[in-house]
């Protein structure tokens, strides 16, 4: 079975502040993670992706997420929070071996960067 | 994303009533997807289409019937909205390709049904 866990409903930073919003996965096979970012009235909008190569993944808005197989983590980072990163984002994952091709999400970190 | 579009944004109806919620994109893609999003419980699938001719239920199918109309245009009915089909519905694209699994959203229909 594939899941997605983000332990964390809410994370609040300050701004200038360095972020993290967490993510583990469940997966049967090597995993394809992706990071998704919704803001208010607006649908998904894609962040980053892991699909093969450096564990280190950099992204849109200064965002980068750290693959760690032996955790089964993709947590997501960004060393100096903005007020306008306050959003809803969302961990996803497809195993790699999968014909179906569909994503697994996690149930969302609402994430507060407050002046 | 303007390259996926959803109509209607928004839709109050009432239970019992049969609505039809559409989604069309210029992406080209192959795969399409409708997806309910309720406050904390995230993304959930409720049909996905790999080509016209290949449709499958998700996680959530119950209620639900989609139609594939071309390979641009994928459609939601809800045959008989109830309450609990209260929620913001997003249709979503993605490329076949391994490499370009990245899927691509609708802005959403907000649906409110009394």
């Amino acid at each position: 079975a594939q899941s997605v866990a983000q332990p964390e409903d809410q994370v609040n930073v300050a701004e200038g502040n360095p972020l993290t919003v967490k993510c583990t996965y469940s997966v049967s096979g090597n995993p394809y993670l992706f990071w998704y970012v919704q803001y208010p009235n607006r649908g998904l909008q894609f962040l980053l992706k892991y699909i093969t190569g450096d564990n280190l993944v950099k992204g849109s808005y200064g965002f980068e997420a750290e693959f760690n197989k032996s955790q089964t983590s993709f947590h997501l980072k960004k060393p100096s929070a903005l007020v306008s990163d306050s959003a809803l984002y969302f961990c996803a994952v497809r195993d790699r071996g999968s014909t179906l091709g569909r994503l697994y999400f996690g149930r969302g970190t609402q994430l507060t960067v407050w002046p | 994303d303007a390259d996926v579009t959803q109509t209607p944004r928004n839709r109050i109806t009432k239970t019992g009533k049969r609505i039809m919620l559409e989604c069309s994109q210029t992406k080209g893609h192959d795969r399409m997807y409708w997806y309910r999003q309720d406050p904390g419980l995230g993304l959930r699938l409720i049909y996905y289409s790999f080509d016209v001719k290949d449709i499958n239920k998700g996680e959530i199918s119950d209620g639900y019937s989609v139609s594939r109309q071309a390979q641009a245009k994928f459609s939601l009915s809800l045959e008989s909205a109830i309450p609990n089909q209260t929620a913001l519905y997003f249709c979503a694209t993605s490329d076949p390709r391994p490499d370009q699994e990245t899927q691509y959203f609708g802005p959403g229909t907000r649906l409110l049904v009394l």
